[in-house]
């Protein structure tokens, strides 16, 4: 069982650029999350989808896009890359109350080390 | 605005002390959870707290929840070296199973 599996580990943007992380869970989670963590800090949470086709923003979303076009995916999308958007972005997922599952938290990816220069 | 805070944010002890991390949040809330993380990785799922009065325990940490006064503990018992880690609360609202997470409190165990 592969969890929340995040790619790429490592990426070195330069600014103006575009690219996409991509998030893949295989639980059958309904809720998915996309945080921003920088250094010595806590997590900020971008976006947050609650089911295939239905996203929301979090905190911090300028900046970012995302899809959820099926239950397993949540790309994030960065348009044009910028250093304040230099920062480890960790994808979760989680049960919610309707799947009638026991309440267990989030379960993280690995992470993107993203460097914007 | 929902504010999760923790203290100390550092804390640096001796092997074989004991210590506690506070967490302390602004709304009402019944669900805790406390993360860990090590440098340069994901966090780690360590206890789900979904009731007042919830205590867990694994191992030397211990973790309790009292949600009239909207707070959680972590009580670290005779640390040992391999609990130098950064350790995150987690608090949700009620609807949308958002978490707001603390900042952490980094602990480093000294030999």
């Amino acid at each position: 069982n592969a969890g929340v599996t995040q790619t790429p580990k490592f990426r070195i943007l330069k600014i103006g650029q575009s690219m996409t992380l991509q998030c893949t869970q295989d639980m059958n989670h309904n809720y998915m999350y996309w945080y921003r963590q920088d250094p010595g800090m806590g997590l900020k949470l971008i976006y947050y989808s609650v089911g295939a086709g239905i996203t929301d923003k979090g905190e911090v979303p300028n900046g970012y896009n995302v899809s959820r076009s099926t239950t397993e995916d949540f790309p994030l999308r960065l348009e044009l890359a910028a250093p304040s958007q230099t920062s480890v972005y960790f994808c979760a997922s989680s049960y919610s109350l309707g799947q009638g599952a026991k309440l267990s938290g989030y379960t993280f990816g690995s992470g993107t080390r993203l460097t914007v220069v | 605005e929902l504010k999760v805070e923790q203290n100390p944010l550092f804390l640096s002890m001796q092997e074989g002390k004991n210590y506690t991390i506070y967490c302390n949040y602004s709304t009402t809330s019944d669900r805790l959870y406390w993360y860990r993380q090590d440098p340069g990785k994901s966090l780690e799922s360590l206890f789900v707290l979904l009731s007042n009065g919830a205590v867990k325990q694994e191992g030397r940490l211990m973790a309790s929840l009292d949600t009239k006064a909207r707070l959680s503990t972590l009580h670290i018992t005779a640390a040992v070296h391999d609990l130098s880690a950064t350790y995150f609360c987690a608090v949700d609202r009620r609807t949308g199973n958002q978490f707001y997470f603390g900042t952490g409190t980094s602990l480093t165990v000294i030999p």
